[in-house]
C-alpha cells in the first residue's frame, strides 16, 4: 500500500509564477517529511524538510507546509524558475532510519 | 568529485546470472543505505548500515540479495540468479548521523541501472 501519496503525476506552471506540488500520508508513525528533486540522470537531491512539530519551513524560494490532522503537506516554489523543471518526491520517515517515498511528480516551469 | 559514487552506471545482463554493485559514499559519512527504483515509482527502501553493521532490511530484500560494508567504507550490493523483475535504478545514499535520529538529508548518488534480459 502507497503510504505516501502524490496524485498529480504532472504539473506545469508558467515562469514566475507559484507551484504547488502536494503530498499525503496514512502513516500516523511519520514524524519528519522531506522534499527531493530529480534531473534526469541524477540521483535525488535534498531540498527542503519540515519536523512533525511544526506547520511550516521556508528555505528561500521554496517553502512546506504540514498539516498534520490532513496527512498532508506541500511544497510552494516563489518564483517559479524554468531551472527548478526536474521530478519532485515527497518522503516520510517515522519509527526507523527508512524514508518511504511517494511516486514523484515532474514540474515543467515553461519559459 | 567527493559525492556519492556508484559503480557500474549501467548493467545489462542474462536472467540467472549474478551481478554485484558497488557504492563509495561521501568519506566522513557513516551511514549508507540502498534504495530501488522503478520507472514511474519512487526510490524503495532496501537495505541501511550505520558503519559496518546492517541495521535494517526490507522485506523487498529477497535471498537472492547480499549486501555488505566489510569496513564501514565502500558497500557492495549483489544480486544472485537475476530475474527480469530485478530491472531497476538501485541507487546508494549516504548520511552523517549517530543513533536512531532523525536521517535529515540523504546525499545519493547517480545510481546504477539493472537490465535483465
Amino acid at each position: 500500500d502507497q503510504q505516501v501519496k502524490q496524485n498529480s503525476p504532472s504539473l506545469s506552471v508558467q515562469e514566475g509564477r507559484i507551484s504547488i506540488l502536494n503530498c499525503d500520508y496514512t502513516n500516523s508513525m511519520f514524524d519528519y517529511f522531506l522534499w527531493y528533486k530529480k534531473y534526469p540522470a541524477e540521483g535525488p537531491t535534498f531540498l527542503i524538510s519540515i519536523s512533525s512539530i511544526k506547520d511550516k519551513n521556508e528555505d528561500g524560494r521554496f517553502t512546506v507546509f504540514l498539516n498534520k490532522s490532513a496527512k498532508h503537506l506541500s511544497l510552494h516554489i516563489v518564483p517559479s524558475q524554468p531551472g527548478d523543471s526536474a521530478v519532485y518526491f515527497c518522503a516520510a520517515q517515522g519509527g526507523s532510519e527508512k524514508l518511504v517515498f511517494g511516486k514523484g511528480t515532474k514540474l515543467t516551469v515553461n519559459p | 568529485d567527493t559525492g556519492v559514487s556508484q559503480n557500474p552506471r549501467h548493467k545489462i545482463t542474462k536472467r540467472g546470472q549474478n551481478v554485484t554493485f558497488r557504492c563509495d559514499p561521501i568519506s566522513e559519512h557513516n551511514r549508507l543505505y540502498w534504495y530501488r527504483q522503478t520507472l514511474g515509482q519512487g526510490p524503495e527502501f532496501l537495505t541501511y548500515f550505520q558503519n559496518e553493521a546492517q541495521l535494517e532490511k526490507s522485506r523487498l530484500l529477497s535471498d537472492r540479495f547480499s549486501a555488505e560494508r566489510p569496513k564501514g567504507s565502500f558497500s557492495t550490493l549483489e544480486i544472485q540468479r537475476t530475474e527480469q523483475g530485478d530491472s531497476a535504478m538501485y541507487l546508494c545514499a549516504s548520511s552523517l548521523g549517530a543513533g536512531l535520529a532523525i536521517t535529515g538529508e540523504l546525499f545519493f548518488g547517480e545510481g546504477s541501472r539493472l537490465t535483465v534480459l
